[in-house]
């Protein structure tokens, strides 16, 4: 089973529109990171979020560990948002390693 | 500019061959780690380090060594590649509390 899982696996939007993206995990952590990546390019971190919501510009993420989910909406969504978001999960043996979801592809059209 | 640099961008190696990949950062980050990345699977641990001389197992780790030279340098050992081998591997570096989380271009390598 895989511990970490988002969705949708892929999204289309119109330029300007709002994205929802979802996550979910198998267990119960206490560090959710929200990372962003380019086809075949590095991985950028774009918010830590252990709980609660925190915001980075155009970027609002929602954790509510207790129910072991975390949300990314995106707002006034622009072309170079384009891209695949990753959500990542602490392993539950505290060692500082990442559990990754298989993340959703999003392509923002003109 | 704290970074994490991995070499080579790109590497075509034979079945049975040997591969090194190379990670250097520049963010005294103590934590250090090798993924592999495969459609279908998102990112997987391979191999993690605490710092110098210290290394730890990931999620798939067969067919992988690892070595930590030095606080800053991270390499991965394939010594009998195979091309279920084949992928993009990224390096990754982090902080105690993994709030920083910094990684690599990845190198794409490709087993024949």
């Amino acid at each position: 089973e895989q511990q970490v899982q988002q969705s949708p696996a892929s999204l289309v939007l119109q330029e300007a529109e709002n994205a929802e993206l979802q996550c979910s995990f198998s267990i119960f952590t206490n560090q959710v990171q929200w990372f962003y990546q380019r086809p075949g390019g590095r991985l950028v971190s774009l918010l830590y979020n252990p709980s609660g919501t925190k915001q980075s510009g155009r970027l609002t993420s929602t954790t509510v560990i207790k129910e072991r989910r975390s949300s990314l909406h995106i707002s006034s969504s622009q072309i170079t948002d384009s891209g695949t978001y990753l959500c990542a999960m602490e392993h539950s043996s505290g060692s500082w390693q990442l559990i990754f979801g298989s993340g959703t592809q999003l392509t923002v059209m003109p | 500019e704290a970074a994490v640099t991995q070499s080579p961008r790109n590497k075509v190696t034979v079945t049975g061959g040997n591969v090194t990949l190379s990670c250097r950062q520049t963010n005294s980050h103590n934590y250090m780690y090798w993924y592999r990345q495969d459609t279908g699977h998102g990112l997987r641990l391979i191999h993690y380090s605490y710092g110098a001389g210290n290394l730890q197992i990931g999620d798939v780790p067969d067919g992988y060594k690892a070595t930590r030279t030095t606080q800053e340098d991270f390499f991965l050992l394939l010594e009998l590649a195979s091309p279920s081998q084949t992928s993009l591997y990224f390096c990754a570096s982090s902080d105690t509390a993994n709030s920083d989380y910094t990684f690599g271009s990845g190198t794409r390598l490709l087993v024949i």
